[in-house]
Protein backbone atom coordinates (compact mmCIF):
# COMPACT_ATOMS: atom_id res chain seq x y z
CA UNK A 1 0.00 0.00 0.00
CA UNK A 2 1.67 3.57 -0.69
CA UNK A 3 0.14 4.68 2.35
CA UNK A 4 -1.71 7.90 3.06
CA UNK A 5 -0.99 10.42 0.80
CA UNK A 6 -1.60 14.26 1.24
CA UNK A 7 -0.91 16.93 -1.54
CA UNK A 8 -0.13 19.56 -2.10
CA UNK A 9 3.11 18.94 -0.18
CA UNK A 10 4.55 22.46 -0.17
CA UNK A 11 1.54 25.15 -0.63
CA UNK A 12 2.66 29.11 -0.43
CA UNK A 13 0.21 31.54 -0.75
CA UNK A 14 -0.81 35.13 0.19
CA UNK A 15 -3.26 36.07 3.27
CA UNK A 16 -6.63 35.65 2.20
CA UNK A 17 -6.69 33.87 -0.62
CA UNK A 18 -8.33 30.04 -0.36
CA UNK A 19 -6.56 27.35 0.07
CA UNK A 20 -7.44 23.50 -0.29
CA UNK A 21 -5.27 20.60 1.51
CA UNK A 22 -5.97 16.66 0.41
CA UNK A 23 -5.49 13.51 1.91
CA UNK A 24 -6.03 10.19 0.38
CA UNK A 25 -6.24 7.59 3.57
CA UNK A 26 -5.15 4.16 3.50
CA UNK A 27 -7.56 1.98 1.76
CA UNK A 28 -9.92 -0.08 3.95
CA UNK A 29 -9.13 2.22 7.08
CA UNK A 30 -12.45 3.74 8.08
CA UNK A 31 -11.15 6.65 10.47
CA UNK A 32 -9.73 9.61 9.14
CA UNK A 33 -7.79 12.42 11.17
CA UNK A 34 -6.54 15.80 10.40
CA UNK A 35 -3.81 17.60 12.66
CA UNK A 36 -1.99 20.59 12.38
CA UNK A 37 1.45 20.94 13.75
CA UNK A 38 3.70 24.18 14.53
CA UNK A 39 6.30 24.40 17.30
CA UNK A 40 4.26 26.82 19.33
CA UNK A 41 1.36 24.62 19.91
CA UNK A 42 2.82 21.14 19.08
CA UNK A 43 0.07 18.55 17.26
CA UNK A 44 -3.05 19.70 17.32
CA UNK A 45 -5.83 17.61 16.68
CA UNK A 46 -8.29 19.41 14.44
CA UNK A 47 -11.39 17.19 12.88
CA UNK A 48 -11.52 13.43 12.23
CA UNK A 49 -14.34 11.50 10.59
CA UNK A 50 -15.52 8.08 11.55
CA UNK A 51 -16.83 5.87 8.64
CA UNK A 52 -17.11 9.57 6.32
CA UNK A 53 -18.90 11.13 8.91
CA UNK A 54 -17.48 13.76 11.25
CA UNK A 55 -17.75 12.66 14.95
CA UNK A 56 -15.32 16.17 16.53
CA UNK A 57 -15.02 19.48 15.16
CA UNK A 58 -13.88 20.95 18.03
CA UNK A 59 -10.36 21.60 17.45
CA UNK A 60 -10.97 23.46 14.18
CA UNK A 61 -9.88 26.64 15.14
CA UNK A 62 -12.41 28.98 14.03
CA UNK A 63 -15.24 29.35 10.98
CA UNK A 64 -12.31 29.66 8.53
CA UNK A 65 -11.36 26.24 8.75
CA UNK A 66 -14.19 23.47 6.68
CA UNK A 67 -13.18 19.19 6.35
CA UNK A 68 -15.16 17.20 3.95
CA UNK A 69 -15.10 13.65 3.40
CA UNK A 70 -17.23 12.73 0.67
CA UNK A 71 -16.15 9.32 -0.06
CA UNK A 72 -13.97 6.67 2.25
CA UNK A 73 -11.03 7.43 -0.21
CA UNK A 74 -10.90 11.04 -0.05
CA UNK A 75 -10.82 13.89 2.23
CA UNK A 76 -9.86 17.82 2.08
CA UNK A 77 -9.34 20.54 4.80
CA UNK A 78 -10.07 24.38 3.26
CA UNK A 79 -9.20 27.68 4.68
CA UNK A 80 -11.07 30.45 3.50
CA UNK A 81 -9.81 32.93 4.10
CA UNK A 82 -6.47 32.48 4.65
CA UNK A 83 -4.42 33.99 7.17
CA UNK A 84 -0.51 34.08 7.99
CA UNK A 85 -1.19 32.65 11.74
CA UNK A 86 -2.29 29.59 9.82
CA UNK A 87 1.60 28.62 8.33
CA UNK A 88 1.88 25.37 9.76
CA UNK A 89 2.34 21.14 8.77
CA UNK A 90 -0.77 19.97 8.65
CA UNK A 91 -1.36 16.40 8.90
CA UNK A 92 -3.80 13.87 7.50
CA UNK A 93 -4.01 10.36 9.48
CA UNK A 94 -5.91 7.17 8.95
CA UNK A 95 -6.86 4.22 11.69
CA UNK A 96 -8.46 0.65 11.32
CA UNK A 97 -9.97 -0.35 14.13
CA UNK A 98 -9.50 2.56 16.50
CA UNK A 99 -5.83 1.36 17.07
CA UNK A 100 -2.87 2.81 15.57
CA UNK A 101 -3.00 5.81 13.29
CA UNK A 102 -0.73 6.17 10.00
CA UNK A 103 0.43 9.19 8.82
CA UNK A 104 0.51 11.17 5.88
CA UNK A 105 4.15 13.04 4.89
CA UNK A 106 2.10 16.53 5.43
CA UNK A 107 1.35 19.72 3.66
CA UNK A 108 3.42 22.54 4.72
CA UNK A 109 1.46 25.51 4.37
CA UNK A 110 2.98 29.26 4.51
CA UNK A 111 1.18 32.02 4.48
CA UNK A 112 2.31 35.41 3.60
CA UNK B 1 -9.15 14.41 31.74
CA UNK B 2 -8.24 14.59 28.48
CA UNK B 3 -4.82 15.35 28.54
CA UNK B 4 -1.50 13.34 28.20
CA UNK B 5 1.80 14.86 30.24
CA UNK B 6 4.29 14.10 28.69
CA UNK B 7 8.76 14.55 30.13
CA UNK B 8 11.40 15.53 29.57
CA UNK B 9 11.18 18.48 26.67
CA UNK B 10 14.26 17.48 25.41
CA UNK B 11 16.32 14.63 26.09
CA UNK B 12 20.31 14.28 24.71
CA UNK B 13 22.04 11.14 25.70
CA UNK B 14 25.35 9.62 24.47
CA UNK B 15 25.48 7.01 22.04
CA UNK B 16 25.16 3.69 23.86
CA UNK B 17 23.39 4.95 26.54
CA UNK B 18 19.62 4.51 27.99
CA UNK B 19 17.01 7.13 26.65
CA UNK B 20 14.05 7.56 29.06
CA UNK B 21 10.83 9.50 28.44
CA UNK B 22 7.18 9.50 30.89
CA UNK B 23 3.92 9.97 30.05
CA UNK B 24 1.41 10.66 32.66
CA UNK B 25 -2.53 10.61 32.19
CA UNK B 26 -5.98 10.74 33.85
CA UNK B 27 -8.76 9.70 31.67
CA UNK B 28 -8.82 5.68 33.12
CA UNK B 29 -11.20 5.21 29.80
CA UNK B 30 -7.86 5.01 27.73
CA UNK B 31 -7.09 1.71 26.61
CA UNK B 32 -4.46 1.94 23.83
CA UNK B 33 -1.07 3.59 24.76
CA UNK B 34 0.88 4.22 21.29
CA UNK B 35 4.45 5.71 20.91
CA UNK B 36 5.38 7.84 17.77
CA UNK B 37 8.47 8.86 16.32
CA UNK B 38 8.96 11.61 14.21
CA UNK B 39 11.88 12.53 12.03
CA UNK B 40 12.46 16.05 10.85
CA UNK B 41 10.07 16.69 7.07
CA UNK B 42 8.02 13.20 8.29
CA UNK B 43 5.00 12.72 9.63
CA UNK B 44 5.14 10.68 13.08
CA UNK B 45 5.02 7.01 12.41
CA UNK B 46 3.84 4.43 15.27
CA UNK B 47 7.02 2.93 17.28
CA UNK B 48 5.54 0.56 19.62
CA UNK B 49 2.02 0.33 21.61
CA UNK B 50 1.07 -1.54 24.34
CA UNK B 51 -2.75 -1.97 26.05
CA UNK B 52 -3.51 -1.59 30.13
CA UNK B 53 -4.08 -5.38 30.77
CA UNK B 54 0.36 -5.85 30.33
CA UNK B 55 2.99 -3.70 32.52
CA UNK B 56 5.36 -4.48 30.13
CA UNK B 57 6.16 -4.76 26.44
CA UNK B 58 9.41 -5.09 24.37
CA UNK B 59 10.14 -4.94 20.82
CA UNK B 60 14.14 -4.96 19.87
CA UNK B 61 15.63 -1.57 21.78
CA UNK B 62 12.43 -0.36 22.76
CA UNK B 63 10.66 -0.94 25.45
CA UNK B 64 7.03 0.17 27.63
CA UNK B 65 6.50 0.10 30.80
CA UNK B 66 2.53 0.87 32.10
CA UNK B 67 1.70 1.65 35.64
CA UNK B 68 -1.90 1.19 35.49
CA UNK B 69 -2.31 2.43 38.77
CA UNK B 70 -0.22 5.48 38.91
CA UNK B 71 -1.75 5.83 35.67
CA UNK B 72 1.64 6.11 33.96
CA UNK B 73 3.51 5.03 31.34
CA UNK B 74 7.24 5.42 29.85
CA UNK B 75 9.51 4.89 26.77
CA UNK B 76 12.88 3.23 27.35
CA UNK B 77 16.00 3.23 24.32
CA UNK B 78 18.14 0.79 24.86
CA UNK B 79 21.90 1.15 22.96
CA UNK B 80 20.61 4.41 21.85
CA UNK B 81 21.73 5.24 18.75
CA UNK B 82 22.52 8.27 16.59
CA UNK B 83 19.46 7.70 13.99
CA UNK B 84 17.12 7.38 17.09
CA UNK B 85 17.38 10.99 17.11
CA UNK B 86 13.98 12.61 16.74
CA UNK B 87 10.74 13.67 18.39
CA UNK B 88 8.94 11.42 20.09
CA UNK B 89 5.11 11.56 21.41
CA UNK B 90 3.44 9.32 23.72
CA UNK B 91 -0.60 9.25 23.04
CA UNK B 92 -3.51 7.30 24.86
CA UNK B 93 -6.89 6.43 22.85
CA UNK B 94 -10.51 4.46 23.89
CA UNK B 95 -9.48 2.60 20.74
CA UNK B 96 -12.95 1.61 19.20
CA UNK B 97 -15.04 3.87 21.13
CA UNK B 98 -13.96 6.34 20.18
CA UNK B 99 -13.19 5.72 16.28
CA UNK B 100 -9.42 5.94 17.46
CA UNK B 101 -9.13 9.36 18.88
CA UNK B 102 -6.17 9.66 20.02
CA UNK B 103 -4.53 12.20 22.85
CA UNK B 104 -1.33 13.34 22.27
CA UNK B 105 1.94 14.55 25.00
CA UNK B 106 3.91 17.39 23.91
CA UNK B 107 6.42 15.56 22.68
CA UNK B 108 10.17 15.16 23.51
CA UNK B 109 13.06 15.79 21.08
CA UNK B 110 15.82 13.47 21.78
CA UNK B 111 19.58 14.37 20.48
CA UNK B 112 22.08 11.10 20.74
CA UNK B 113 25.56 12.07 20.57
CA UNK B 114 27.99 10.43 19.15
Amino acid sequence: DAGVIQSPRHEVTEMGQEVTLRCKPISGHNSLFWYRQTMMRGLELLIYFNNNVPIDDSGMPEDRFSAKMPNASFSTLKIQPSEPRDSAVYFCASSLRGTEQYFGPGTRLTVT
Amino acid sequence: QQQVKQSPQSLIVQKGGISIINCAYENTAFDYFPWYQQFPGKGPALLIAIRPDVSEKKEGRFTISFNKSAKQFSLHIMDSQPGDSATYFCAASQGVTNAGKSTFGDGTTLTVKP
